[in-house]
């Protein structure tokens, strides 16, 4: 079964530093790895998705994630955080062969102080 | 991104009565949709694939009788608790995604709704 850990309940950092929010993954074969935001009584927001091609993936709102498939980690990165990007992140898992519901992990919350 | 549609946002009812929440995709069509369910402070955990045209599946644990699912459209899926009680209260969030694409597309959410059982 597939599964994703995120080890950290809550990350802090300082506004302007840069941010790194784990996550490790395990699926059989290769996986479909994603990252969403969710901010209070909220649905979630896509951030950005691993598929395939270049380890270094893209997203929304300045934020980018590098896969590592030795490593079987997916960590969420930003290179200057900002006060707004204050919420819960979730990583998430879908077997590239399996069906398309999504297999969350635990969620990080991340505060931004000023 | 895709837009998926959810309501209500919030809804309070008395132990014992049945609540409905909808799930519409506002721009696409989404031949399957995802009920999940979040309490406090925890993750998302899958409750049931809901199918257009066809029975939902459910996952391990969830209750088919007391969380009913019907799709009967491309555009909507409805989840209803039955006969709710406290501990039915919870975030119920949908979500769908545009075609199938091979499994590569990301889940568009809806804004997820509220529920509080008295």
């Amino acid at each position: 079964a597939q599964s994703v850990a995120q080890p950290e309940d809550q990350v802090n950092v300082a506004e302007g530093n840069p941010l790194t929010v784990k996550c490790t993954y395990s699926v059989s074969g290769n996986p479909y790895l994603f990252w969403y935001v969710q901010y209070p009584n909220r649905g979630l927001q896509f951030l950005l998705k691993y598929i395939t091609g270049d380890n270094l993936v893209k997203g929304s709102y300045g934020f980018e994630a590098e896969f590592n498939k030795s490593q079987t980690s997916f960590h969420l990165k930003k290179p200057s955080a900002l006060v707004s990007d204050s919420a819960l992140y979730f990583c998430a898992v879908r077997d590239k062969a399996g069906r398309r519901a999504l297999t969350f992990g635990s969620g990080t919350r991340l505060q931004v102080q000023p | 991104g895709a837009v998926v549609s959810q309501h209500p946002s919030w809804v309070i009812c008395k132990s014992g009565t049945s609540v409905k929440i909808e799930c519409r995709s506002l721009d696409f069509q989404a031949t399957t949709m995802f009920w999940y369910r979040q309490f406090p402070k925890q993750s998302l955990m899958l409750m049931a694939t809901s199918n257009e045209g066809s029975k939902a599946t459910y996952e391990q644990g969830v209750e088919k009788d007391k969380f009913l699912i019907n799709h009967a459209s491309l555009t909507l899926s409805t989840l209803t608790v039955t006969s709710a009680h406290p501990e039915d209260s919870s975030f119920y969030i949908c979500s769908a995604s545009p075609g199938i694409q091979g499994g590569t597309g990301e889940l568009f959410f809806g804004e997820g709704s509220r529920l509080t059982v008295l």
